[in-house]
């Protein structure tokens, strides 16, 4: 079974502070590295995404941070607003053969942004 | 509106009796996949199809079935529900399972108590 490793599992972070969540894998085979953001009672939604061919991807303050040397990536949200909290999943994806793709989830992050 | 529709969304049963639950995709999505939730653990993937007729197992499979007759619908089957399948699934569709760089939409999940 292909693994992702995220920590912490749980944040608490001031309104206006820095959020980071980091994920790391073993297999070097994952080819797409999104972030998933989930509310409560509500699935998860993509929030952002990076490939391996890049080092970093910001999207407003969302900023994804890539390592492929020392296979890790992180999310950093700047500005961290009570509207932020959520729980989040890095995931990777990997080629399973026969034309199909499989999106390994890390156990998640709940992010707690207290005013 | 693009969605994923499960039904029900919250349902109490027993051991043994089976159920159903279903799920539907209005993009015209090709791939679809099952994800149950537990604390702790993350996502963890039950079973996929990439098409049709086509379905795979994910990283959880036993004590479940699928069937993807239509494009469109997914449903997840319990044929004799244990307690340890209690847990919040979700079904979840992309674009294309060629593409792996696609986003994933979620439905809200489904809620299951198996007493």
């Amino acid at each position: 079974q292909q693994q992702v490793k995220q920590s912490p599992q749980s944040l608490i972070v001031q309104k206006g502070g820095i959020s980071i969540i980091n994920c790391a894998y073993e297999n070097t085979a994952f080819d797409y590295f999104p972030w998933y953001q989930q509310f409560p009672g509500k699935g998860p939604a993509l929030l952002i995404a990076i490939r391996p061919d890049v080092s970093e991807k910001k999207e407003g303050r969302f900023t994804i941070s890539f390592n492929k040397s020392a296979k890790q990536f992180s999310l950093h949200i700047m500005d961290s607003q009570p509207g932020d909290s959520a729980t989040y999943f890095c995931a990777a994806n990997i080629f399973v053969g026969a034309g199909s793709y499989q999106l390994t989830f890390g156990k998640g992050t709940k992010l707690s942004v207290i005013p | 509106e693009a969605q994923v529709t499960q039904n029900p969304r919250y349902l109490i049963t027993v051991t043994g009796k089976k159920l159903t639950v279903t799920c539907s995709q209005n993009m015209n999505h090709e791939y679809m996949s099952w994800y149950r939730q537990d604390p702790g653990l993350g996502l963890r993937q039950i079973y996929y199809s990439m098409n049709v007729e086509v379905t795979d197992k994910g990283d959880v499979p036993e004590g479940y079935k699928v069937s993807r007759k239509e494009k469109r619908n997914f449903p997840l089957i319990l044929e004799s529900p244990s307690p340890n399948q209690t847990s919040l699934y979700f079904c979840a569709s992309s674009l294309s399972v060629t593409g792996g760089n696609q986003p994933q939409h979620f439905g809200d999940g489904t809620r299951l108590s198996i007493l």
